[in-house]
Protein backbone atom coordinates (compact mmCIF):
# COMPACT_ATOMS: atom_id res chain seq x y z
CA UNK A 1 0.00 0.00 0.00
CA UNK A 2 1.55 3.51 -1.12
CA UNK A 3 1.36 6.25 1.60
CA UNK A 4 2.92 8.58 3.56
CA UNK A 5 3.62 7.96 7.13
CA UNK A 6 4.46 9.82 10.53
CA UNK A 7 5.42 9.21 13.50
CA UNK A 8 4.82 8.93 16.30
CA UNK A 9 0.87 10.34 16.98
CA UNK A 10 1.62 11.85 19.74
CA UNK A 11 4.55 12.87 21.39
CA UNK A 12 4.78 15.15 24.73
CA UNK A 13 8.44 17.28 25.66
CA UNK A 14 9.66 19.63 27.93
CA UNK A 15 10.26 23.12 27.11
CA UNK A 16 14.05 23.24 25.86
CA UNK A 17 14.64 19.77 24.63
CA UNK A 18 14.53 19.42 20.47
CA UNK A 19 12.48 16.62 19.13
CA UNK A 20 12.53 15.08 15.82
CA UNK A 21 9.42 14.20 13.98
CA UNK A 22 9.26 11.75 11.44
CA UNK A 23 7.76 11.35 7.74
CA UNK A 24 8.12 8.61 5.17
CA UNK A 25 6.78 7.62 1.79
CA UNK A 26 6.58 5.41 -0.29
CA UNK A 27 4.63 6.92 -3.23
CA UNK A 28 8.47 8.07 -5.06
CA UNK A 29 7.18 11.28 -4.86
CA UNK A 30 9.94 13.94 -5.73
CA UNK A 31 8.77 17.05 -3.22
CA UNK A 32 7.85 16.52 0.49
CA UNK A 33 6.71 19.05 2.67
CA UNK A 34 6.20 20.04 6.69
CA UNK A 35 3.07 22.23 8.02
CA UNK A 36 2.24 23.14 11.31
CA UNK A 37 -1.50 23.59 11.89
CA UNK A 38 -2.94 25.22 15.15
CA UNK A 39 -6.37 25.03 16.45
CA UNK A 40 -9.10 27.00 14.23
CA UNK A 41 -6.28 28.13 11.26
CA UNK A 42 -5.09 27.03 7.99
CA UNK A 43 -1.70 25.10 7.73
CA UNK A 44 1.39 27.50 7.05
CA UNK A 45 4.55 25.71 5.56
CA UNK A 46 7.59 25.42 7.38
CA UNK A 47 10.22 23.52 5.09
CA UNK A 48 9.99 21.60 1.63
CA UNK A 49 12.24 19.92 -0.54
CA UNK A 50 11.73 19.45 -4.37
CA UNK A 51 15.16 16.72 -4.42
CA UNK A 52 17.37 14.74 -2.05
CA UNK A 53 19.58 17.09 -0.27
CA UNK A 54 17.96 19.91 -1.13
CA UNK A 55 15.36 21.67 1.04
CA UNK A 56 14.28 25.65 1.08
CA UNK A 57 12.34 27.66 4.41
CA UNK A 58 8.62 27.87 4.25
CA UNK A 59 7.22 30.93 6.00
CA UNK A 60 7.41 29.81 9.05
CA UNK A 61 10.60 27.83 9.13
CA UNK A 62 12.41 30.22 12.34
CA UNK A 63 12.84 27.55 15.42
CA UNK A 64 12.91 24.18 12.93
CA UNK A 65 15.63 22.52 11.44
CA UNK A 66 15.09 19.53 8.38
CA UNK A 67 17.26 17.04 6.14
CA UNK A 68 16.71 15.23 2.96
CA UNK A 69 19.60 12.70 2.40
CA UNK A 70 16.94 9.90 0.51
CA UNK A 71 14.34 10.16 -1.59
CA UNK A 72 11.47 8.65 0.83
CA UNK A 73 12.38 10.35 4.32
CA UNK A 74 12.17 14.15 4.95
CA UNK A 75 12.46 14.53 8.80
CA UNK A 76 11.71 17.59 11.03
CA UNK A 77 13.11 18.73 14.29
CA UNK A 78 11.84 21.23 16.50
CA UNK A 79 14.72 22.86 18.14
CA UNK A 80 14.40 24.87 21.42
CA UNK A 81 14.37 27.91 19.89
CA UNK A 82 10.69 27.55 18.65
CA UNK A 83 8.95 29.93 20.65
CA UNK A 84 5.26 27.82 20.35
CA UNK A 85 6.12 24.46 19.49
CA UNK A 86 3.04 22.75 20.37
CA UNK A 87 0.88 22.28 17.06
CA UNK A 88 -0.20 19.53 14.49
CA UNK A 89 2.70 19.03 12.11
CA UNK A 90 1.77 17.72 9.13
CA UNK A 91 3.62 16.10 6.58
CA UNK A 92 2.93 16.11 2.33
CA UNK A 93 4.44 15.14 -0.88
CA UNK A 94 3.93 16.00 -3.92
CA UNK A 95 5.11 14.14 -7.57
CA UNK A 96 6.84 17.76 -8.00
CA UNK A 97 6.65 21.30 -6.85
CA UNK A 98 3.82 21.77 -9.07
CA UNK A 99 1.43 18.73 -8.34
CA UNK A 100 -1.39 17.91 -6.27
CA UNK A 101 0.18 17.49 -2.25
CA UNK A 102 -1.27 14.01 -0.08
CA UNK A 103 -0.97 14.03 3.54
CA UNK A 104 0.31 11.82 5.85
CA UNK A 105 -2.11 11.04 9.07
CA UNK A 106 0.42 13.97 11.44
CA UNK A 107 1.85 14.28 14.71
CA UNK A 108 0.41 16.05 17.21
CA UNK A 109 3.38 17.65 19.72
CA UNK A 110 2.51 18.64 23.06
CA UNK A 111 5.08 20.82 24.85
CA UNK A 112 5.10 21.69 28.55
CA UNK B 1 1.12 38.62 0.78
CA UNK B 2 -0.81 35.73 -1.10
CA UNK B 3 -3.89 35.36 0.27
CA UNK B 4 -7.08 32.85 0.13
CA UNK B 5 -9.89 33.46 2.38
CA UNK B 6 -12.67 31.64 3.31
CA UNK B 7 -15.85 32.36 5.49
CA UNK B 8 -14.95 30.37 8.52
CA UNK B 9 -18.72 28.67 9.58
CA UNK B 10 -20.00 27.03 10.79
CA UNK B 11 -22.27 26.57 7.96
CA UNK B 12 -25.26 24.02 8.80
CA UNK B 13 -27.21 22.19 5.86
CA UNK B 14 -29.98 19.49 6.86
CA UNK B 15 -29.50 16.01 5.26
CA UNK B 16 -30.22 16.14 1.48
CA UNK B 17 -29.65 20.04 0.86
CA UNK B 18 -26.77 21.25 -1.62
CA UNK B 19 -23.60 22.81 0.78
CA UNK B 20 -21.81 25.72 -1.01
CA UNK B 21 -18.33 26.36 0.23
CA UNK B 22 -16.93 29.45 -1.02
CA UNK B 23 -13.24 30.76 -1.24
CA UNK B 24 -11.37 33.75 -3.07
CA UNK B 25 -7.83 34.34 -3.81
CA UNK B 26 -5.56 37.44 -4.03
CA UNK B 27 -3.21 36.47 -6.89
CA UNK B 28 -4.77 36.86 -10.80
CA UNK B 29 -1.96 34.76 -11.67
CA UNK B 30 -2.36 31.68 -9.97
CA UNK B 31 -3.25 27.98 -11.67
CA UNK B 32 -3.87 25.20 -9.58
CA UNK B 33 -6.74 24.91 -7.14
CA UNK B 34 -7.62 22.41 -4.53
CA UNK B 35 -10.39 21.28 -1.85
CA UNK B 36 -9.69 19.47 0.67
CA UNK B 37 -11.69 17.70 3.42
CA UNK B 38 -10.11 17.64 6.93
CA UNK B 39 -12.50 15.49 9.89
CA UNK B 40 -11.43 16.30 13.46
CA UNK B 41 -8.27 15.46 14.88
CA UNK B 42 -7.39 13.91 11.38
CA UNK B 43 -4.81 15.00 8.19
CA UNK B 44 -6.63 17.09 5.25
CA UNK B 45 -7.90 14.47 2.66
CA UNK B 46 -7.65 15.83 -1.46
CA UNK B 47 -11.56 15.92 -3.05
CA UNK B 48 -11.14 17.85 -5.75
CA UNK B 49 -8.78 19.83 -7.98
CA UNK B 50 -9.79 22.47 -10.86
CA UNK B 51 -7.01 23.53 -12.91
CA UNK B 52 -9.44 25.70 -15.89
CA UNK B 53 -11.96 28.26 -15.50
CA UNK B 54 -15.95 26.62 -15.93
CA UNK B 55 -17.14 23.16 -13.71
CA UNK B 56 -15.37 19.77 -12.75
CA UNK B 57 -17.80 17.40 -11.22
CA UNK B 58 -16.51 14.35 -9.51
CA UNK B 59 -19.59 12.00 -7.72
CA UNK B 60 -21.41 14.55 -5.04
CA UNK B 61 -18.81 17.25 -5.49
CA UNK B 62 -18.47 20.11 -8.30
CA UNK B 63 -15.97 22.44 -8.18
CA UNK B 64 -16.22 25.85 -9.85
CA UNK B 65 -13.19 27.90 -10.65
CA UNK B 66 -14.00 31.69 -12.16
CA UNK B 67 -10.44 33.34 -12.46
CA UNK B 68 -11.86 36.94 -13.42
CA UNK B 69 -13.44 37.26 -10.27
CA UNK B 70 -10.66 35.00 -8.29
CA UNK B 71 -13.32 32.48 -6.67
CA UNK B 72 -13.43 29.09 -6.73
CA UNK B 73 -15.91 27.06 -4.76
CA UNK B 74 -16.76 23.93 -3.89
CA UNK B 75 -21.13 22.30 -4.19
CA UNK B 76 -21.85 19.26 -2.38
CA UNK B 77 -25.24 17.82 -3.70
CA UNK B 78 -27.07 15.15 -1.49
CA UNK B 79 -25.41 16.35 1.65
CA UNK B 80 -24.77 13.80 3.80
CA UNK B 81 -23.58 13.55 8.08
CA UNK B 82 -20.09 12.04 7.07
CA UNK B 83 -19.86 15.10 5.16
CA UNK B 84 -19.57 17.47 8.48
CA UNK B 85 -16.10 18.26 8.33
CA UNK B 86 -13.66 21.53 7.93
CA UNK B 87 -12.76 22.38 3.74
CA UNK B 88 -9.62 23.35 3.37
CA UNK B 89 -9.30 25.62 -0.05
CA UNK B 90 -5.88 25.64 -1.27
CA UNK B 91 -4.42 27.53 -3.83
CA UNK B 92 -0.72 27.68 -6.08
CA UNK B 93 0.72 31.16 -5.96
CA UNK B 94 4.02 32.05 -7.64
CA UNK B 95 6.83 32.47 -4.79
CA UNK B 96 10.59 33.10 -5.37
CA UNK B 97 11.94 32.47 -8.69
CA UNK B 98 9.56 29.80 -10.79
CA UNK B 99 8.12 27.72 -7.86
CA UNK B 100 4.95 27.57 -6.58
CA UNK B 101 4.09 27.81 -3.18
CA UNK B 102 0.29 26.22 -1.71
CA UNK B 103 -0.89 28.62 0.24
CA UNK B 104 -4.33 27.53 2.55
CA UNK B 105 -7.47 29.21 3.75
CA UNK B 106 -8.28 29.02 7.47
CA UNK B 107 -11.09 26.56 6.31
CA UNK B 108 -15.09 26.25 7.01
CA UNK B 109 -16.50 23.65 9.61
CA UNK B 110 -19.45 22.04 7.71
CA UNK B 111 -22.54 20.51 9.71
CA UNK B 112 -24.49 18.39 7.98
CA UNK B 113 -27.70 17.76 10.02
CA UNK B 114 -30.04 14.45 10.05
Amino acid sequence: DGGITQSPKYLFRKEGQNVTLSCEQNLNHDAMYWYRQDPGQGLRLIYYSQIVNDFQKGDIAEGYSVSREKKESFPLTVTSAQKNPTAFYLCASSISRDDEQYFGPGTRLTVT
Amino acid sequence: QKEVEQNSGPLSVPEGAIASLNCTYSDRGSQSFFWYRQYSGKSPELIMSIYSNGDKEDGRFTAQLNKASQYVSLLIRDSQPSDSATYLCAVNFFSSGSARQLTFGSGTQLTVLP
